[in-house]
């Protein structure tokens, strides 16, 4: 079968770091892309990678691993306006098609 | 400006009814699409349509009809409402759908709720 697997919740406090993790089986793959989602809100564009390595853009960085079958996101400085939902989303070929995984709700704490 | 609207942002309607959600871009995009989103939050592609012309058609219910009339708006016609379709759903849309970034634009979403 195909999965994408994330943890459903992560804690953390102000100004530390944080790993969101994102393992998947899927049959062909194109690219992870990772989106943020408020509570109430829209999913926006965080980052993508489609070849391995990390890919970095202000406080957030993206990594993959095709070898591993794994990605993560990595938010660094956490502010209170981090806390939200973080969804991988996996892409199996080079059309527009995005599967969702279940998402990692984040709390970040003072 | 808003970058991807639809309308109505809620809307309550009792099982059997039909409904429509409308969805605009302005961002030049040539691809579009309608996501479902349920009570845990797991986000779902339902349809895309690249230039009016549909490229994704995801194992929907058939009383799920998407109308794409310009590249530019992207409508979802819902027939004989069921409890099952309540849910929050949202438009997107991308530059093209095979870019390989394929950054996606999301609307606001509609809170569909079916009694």
């Amino acid at each position: 079968g195909q999965s994408l697997e994330q943890p459903s919740e992560v804690t953390a406090v102000e100004g530390a770091i944080v790993q969101i993790n994102c393992t998947y089986q899927t049959s062909g793959f194109y690219g992870l892309s990772w989106y943020q989602q408020h509570d109430g809100g829209a999913p926006t564009f965080l980052s993508y990678n489609g070849l391995d390595g990390l890919e970095e853009t202000g406080r957030f960085s993206s990594f993959l691993s095709r070898s591993d079958s794994y990605g993560y996101l990595l938010l660094q400085e956490l502010q209170m306006k981090d806390s939200a939902s973080y969804f991988c989303a996996w892409k199996p070929n080079q059309g527009g098609k995005l599967i969702f995984g279940q998402g990692t709700e984040l709390s970040v704490k003072p | 400006d808003t970058a991807v609207s639809q309308t109505p942002k809620y809307l309550v309607t009792q099982m059997g009814n039909d409904k429509s959600i409308k969805c605009e871009q302005n961002l030049g995009h040539d691809t579009m699409y309608w996501y479902k989103q349920d009570s845990k939050k797991f986000l779902k592609i339902m349809f895309s349509y690249n230039n009016k012309e549909l490229i994704i058609n995801e194992t929907v219910p058939n009383r799920f009809s998407p109308k794409s009339p310009d590249k530019a708006h992207l409508n979802l016609h819902i027939n004989s409402l069921e409890l099952g379709d309540s849910a929050v759903y949202f438009c997107a849309s991308s530059q093209d759908a095979w870019r390989e970034n394929n950054e996606q634009y999301f609307g606001p979403g509609t809170r569909l709720t079916v009694t």
